[in-house]
């Protein structure tokens, strides 16, 4: 069963722009939530994640992702895009202790 | 500069040769991990790797052999690989195995074409 899901294959953009990535997990318990950024060529670099606590989580790059139990969302934002935020974003979800799973992926353009 | 280094960045090898990718982290993890990494489909876990001892195989094709000879270096040897194993493989570190203490880092990873 896919335990997370990206429903936007690509998202474009203008620049300032804010933005929304969404992801949504299946999972019964609370998960432990991460987003990472993929620059073209480059591996995977985190962004923030969220175990506990505060549902509003600030990560780098002047992102934060929102914890919603009851949407089972982990969506991230930005409040104005720049050229250089254009990349792949991954949202993954710890199912236990070691089993991360990564989303498919939502590749953001941004347009001048 | 994530401290996980890998090498080749670029491998193109024909279906019978035997070739091995690289992987080292200079951050004194303990934890080390192969991922492979298809066009439009998920990151796939393949191998975890903890103090030096192989404890998950998702269910990876014996094509595929990790190996792992220290806490700092992570290698994949490949033979007679598909055309369909053609993807980009991620070496991955993180301080021990298991969550929610750690985060994992990710190498830039090698890029395979297999002809």
């Amino acid at each position: 069963a896919q335990s997370v899901t990206q429903p936007d294959i690509h998202i474009t953009v203008s620049e300032g722009a804010s933005l929304e990535l969404r992801c949504n997990y299946s999972y019964g318990a609370t998960p432990y939530l991460f987003w990472y950024v993929q620059s073209p060529g480059q591996g995977l670099q985190l962004l923030l994640k969220y175990f506990s606590g505060d549902t509003l989580v600030q990560g780098i790059k002047g992102f934060e992702a929102e914890f919603k139990r009851s949407q089972s969302s982990f969506n991230l934002r930005k409040p104005s895009v720049h050229w250089s935020d254009a990349a792949e974003y991954f949202c993954a979800v710890v199912r236990n202790n070691n089993d991360m799973r990564f989303g498919a992926g939502t590749r953001l353009t941004v347009k001048p | 500069e994530t401290g996980v280094t890998q090498t080749p960045r670029h491998l193109v090898m024909g279906m019978t040769n035997k070739k091995s990718l690289k992987c080292e982290q200079h951050l004194g993890h303990n934890a080390m991990y192969w991922y492979k990494q298809s066009a439009k489909k998920p990151l796939e876990l393949m191998f975890v790797y903890s103090l030096e001892e192989r404890v998950e195989n998702n269910s990876v094709p014996s094509r595929f052999s990790p190996e792992c000879p220290n806490s700092s270096h992570l290698f994949l040897h490949l033979h007679t690989l598909q055309p369909e194993d053609s993807a980009l493989y991620l070496c991955a570190s993180s301080q021990d195995k298991g969550f929610p203490g750690n985060t994992i880092y990710f190498g830039e990873g090698s890029w395979l074409t297999v002809v």
